[in-house]
């Protein structure tokens, strides 16, 4: 039961250019989704996140939006560069019955920034 | 800038031992948590815990899993008894208030059962 889904197992974008991951989800509860950035051999590392209460949250280049309606969400990083390259994991949470906010991932996206 | 550390970084196990994970998340974090991601596969949530009892845990988090925060820094994971399918790289992780925005992960464990 894949509650958060990452369709896109990688992406390829030239250094400058902007990244575009996505993420869908099926579970109407989740009311917090964020992003995080894993690099081989290391913890995911959080970069950013977004209420179910907005649309859109920026942190310098990178940018996520929320489309409620269509159970979507994006991460845009602009400009990307060659640093940026790891797997995105895209990850919801939600609060009702007091839940603590354990998080459910997608399975990832591979970002590789070429020069 | 504080961070959660784990130790040991990679543990090797024979099918049937014990192992215990150890994780010392940020010091004034009060909720915390166990992922595993089986290689190949995404991060999965094992189980939550928040003033000294566990609040959620998964279908994965059966019998032979249990937590413990022994003292006021560690925050542990027991395996009863290794299964091949326990291999994986385990993460622990930690937040402060419960509607904080973002856990903040260790670099994990990488639990090998032979």
């Amino acid at each position: 039961d894949q509650q958060v889904k990452q369709n896109s197992p990688s992406l390829s974008v030239q250094e400058g250019r902007i990244s575009i991951l996505n993420c869908d989800y099926t579970n109407s509860m989740f009311d917090y989704f964020l992003w995080y950035k894993k690099y081989p051999a290391e913890g995911p590392t959080f970069l950013i996140s977004i209420s179910s209460i907005k649309d859109k949250n920026e942190d310098g280049r990178f940018t996520v939006f929320l489309n409620k309606s269509a159970k979507h969400l994006s991460l845009h990083i602009v400009p990307s560069q060659p640093g940026d390259s790891a797997v995105y994991f895209c990850a919801a949470s939600a609060f009702y019955g007091g839940s603590q906010g354990n998080l459910i991932f997608g399975k990832g996206t591979k970002l590789s920034v070429k020069p | 800038e504080p961070e959660v550390t784990q130790t040991p970084s990679h543990q090797v196990t024979q099918m049937g031992q014990e192992v215990i994970l150890r994780c010392v998340p940020i010091s004034n974090h009060l909720y915390f948590y166990w992922y595993r991601q089986i290689l190949g596969q995404k991060v999965e949530f094992l189980v939550s815990f928040y003033n000294n009892e566990i609040s959620e845990k998964s279908e994965i988090f059966d019998d032979q899993f249990s937590v413990e925060r022994p003292d006021g820094s560690n925050f542990t994971l027991k395996i009863r008894s290794t299964k091949l399918e326990d291999s994986a790289m385990y993460f622990c992780a930690s937040k402060t208030s419960g509607r904080a925005l973002g856990q903040f992960f260790g670099p994990g464990t990488r639990l090998t059962v032979l």
